[in-house]
């Protein structure tokens, strides 16, 4: 059974700081997803990484596929009260089934 | 673009009634795909479409859950007897294509079992 564990599970910081979420796997993805779910609302895509090694910039967010595509981070700059919520990682596999981490609550304090 | 439209929002129902959810995708997504969401499990996929054919149904917990999906535009879910343990946020969510396309989810349906 592939699965996916995020860490940590929460982070309450302040305004202006830095932050990594980790998503770590013992088993290999074709494609790595990441989503940030609002309360009430569905996940929504932010960044799907396919190569290993793989850096992306979404303005503040960037995020990173590991060498061996078993593992992700998500590393936001000077976080806003805007970035708060639910982060969800999902790793693909050739059967285009997504496997979703159990997430990373963010809290953004003003 | 509408988005994926599901109904109920949210529905309270008793133990041993059948609930039946329903899901309206993105028009011209030919993927469709069922998930539920736990404080416990987290989003767990329970089935999904490609062409309107059930593709893999090895998330659906147990009988009471069945699926289907008619046509290129509608598909339910249904749980009958519903049970406390069912209670759940259910998304529904489409794609267009294979692997690593986005995945439009909808807004969710919270049933609550009591």
């Amino acid at each position: 059974t592939q699965l996916l564990e995020q860490s940590p599970q929460f982070l309450s910081i302040q305004e202006g700081e830095n932050l990594t979420v980790y998503c770590n796997s013992s088993s290999v993805f074709s494609s790595l997803q990441w989503y940030r779910q609002e309360p009430g609302e569905g996940p929504v895509l932010l960044v799907t990484v396919v190569t290993g090694g793989e850096v992306k910039k979404l303005k503040r967010l960037t995020f990173q596929f590991g060498d061996a595509r078993k593992d992700s981070s998500l590393h936001i700059t000077a976080a806003q009260p805007g970035d708060t919520g639910l982060y969800l990682c999902a790793g693909g596999d050739s059967s285009y089934k997504l496997i979703f981490g159990s997430g990373t609550r963010l809290l953004v304090r003003p | 673009d509408a988005g994926v439209i599901q109904s109920p929002r949210h529905e309270v129902t008793e133990m041993g009634q059948e609930v039946t959810l329903r899901c309206k995708p993105i028009s011209g997504h030919d993927y469709l795909f069922w998930y539920r969401q736990t404080m416990m499990r987290g989003l767990e996929l329970l089935i999904y479409f490609n062409n309107n054919v059930p593709i893999d149904d090895s998330g659906m917990p147990e009988d009471r859950f069945s699926a289907k999906m008619p046509n290129a535009s509608f598909s339910t879910l249904k749980i009958q007897p519903s049970e406390p343990r069912d209670s759940a946020v259910y998304f529904c969510a489409s794609s267009q294509g294979m692997s690593g396309n986005t995945i439009y989810f909808g807004e969710g349906s919270w049933l609550t079992v009591v």
